[in-house]
Formats: structure tokens, sequence, C-alpha cells
């Protein structure tokens, strides 16, 4: 069974729609992230649950808004998508906050035309 | 900003141990030196970390430096499915402190 699963896989949208991204774990991890990577392939933190809770939140536009119904799941919802949206979105778990053993699902490549 | 510097790319024998080097001068006595790898299209995965002892798994070894300013990931026995980029990240354990911050690493090339 896979650790950590994004679904999509590829999302191909307009621009200006609203688009969501599914993460789930089956780890039994307290913290869940979201990870994107850009076109130069740096990757960055955008935002990090822990227990439900919203525990890092770096400079992402507001149009960006994660969801954690519960600990398994956090969903990356996207409002008004613009070209410069356009990238790879991991999401990731850890056992806990102070644990950076990380454990990345495959990725979600979303373009924006 | 990323803490650690990386060469930008490296080959390797298949067969042969890979030393894939990190400066990281100004690492803090609390904070961690962790090694990911990401091959291509996949997610990245945590290979190993380390405060000041070197560390040995079933992946790799990690040799940190005395004075902690540098480290090498030690792949003992490269094989052709190594082929990936190695990022050095430094992270602390506290706070803020405690995000991982990504460079662009190191792309490791193992060749036949």
């Amino acid at each position: 069974d896979t650790a950590v699963s994004q679904t999509p896989k590829y999302l191909v949208t307009q621009m200006g729609n609203d688009k969501s991204i599914k993460c789930e774990q089956n780890l039994g991890h307290d913290t869940m992230y979201w990870y994107k990577q850009d076109s130069k392939k740096f990757l960055k933190i955008m935002f990090s649950y822990n227990n439900k809770e919203l525990i890092i939140n770096e400079t992402v536009p507001n149009r960006f808004s994660p969801k954690s119904p519960d600990k398994a799941h956090l969903n990356l919802h996207i409002n008004s998508l613009e070209l410069g949206d356009s990238a790879v979105y991991f999401c990731a778990s850890s056992q806990d906050a102070a644990n950076t053993e990380a454990f990345f699902g495959q990725g979600t490549r979303l373009t924006v035309v | 900003d990323a803490k650690t510097t990386q060469p930008p790319s490296m080959d390797c024998a298949e067969g042969r141990a890979a030393n894939l080097p990190c400066n990281h001068s100004t690492i803090s006595g609390n904070e961690y030196v962790y090694w990911y790898r990401q091959i291509h299209s996949q997610g990245p995965q945590y290979i190993i970390h380390g405060l000041k002892n070197n560390e040995t798994n079933e992946m790799a070894s990690l040799i940190i430096t005395e004075d902690r300013k540098s480290s090498t990931l030690i792949l003992p026995h490269a094989t052709l499915r190594d082929t990936a980029v190695y990022y050095c990240i430094v992270r602390g354990n506290a706070g803020n402190n405690r995000k991982l911050i990504w460079g662009l690493g190191t792309s490791l090339a193992v060749n036949p």
C-alpha cells in the first residue's frame, strides 16, 4: 500500500479555475505538509498541519487554502489559478512536528494554461 | 535561504563509492544535518540524518567533521538506481527552525 498518496497525479486547467489536490497518508503520522517545486526545482514548504492544526503557514497567496478533515488527510484547494501556479506539488507526512524523516507522495504536476 | 552548499553535479561509476560533500559552515549547535534524495519524477526520499556523530544505515553513511562545518554522504556501492538529486539540509528542532529549507542539491549520475 502506498504510504502517502496524492490525487490527481496530473492536472491541466485553465487560468481562473478553482481546483483541489487531495492527500492521504496511512502511516498514522500526526504531521502533514504541502510543498511546491517550481520549474527551477526549488522545493519550498507551503503549509504544515499537526493533528489537524496549522503550524506552518509560509508566505503563500491566500488563493491557496489547505484543509485537514482528519490527521490522515491534508487537501490543498487553489482558487483563481494563475500561470505562475504551474509546478509540482508534493504532500508529505512525518510522525510528529519534531521529526523530519518525512515521507513524500509522488507529486501532482499542475499545469495552468 | 538554504544554509548548505553542494556541488551542482557529480559522476560515479557503478559499484564504486559515491562521496557527496556538503558545506554548512554556519550550522548552529542544535541543528541537524539531513540528507534526502529525489529520483527523477518521484517525491523526495529520506536517507539519513545526524547531529555530531557519524551515522550509518542500510542506505548510506554520514560523516560529519569534528567542527560540524561540513559533512559527506557516502553511498558505499553505487548502483544505477542511485542516480538522483541529493539534498543536504540543515534543520533545527524548535519553532520555525524546524522547517526543511531545500537548496538545489547535487545531481549524481551513476554510470555503467
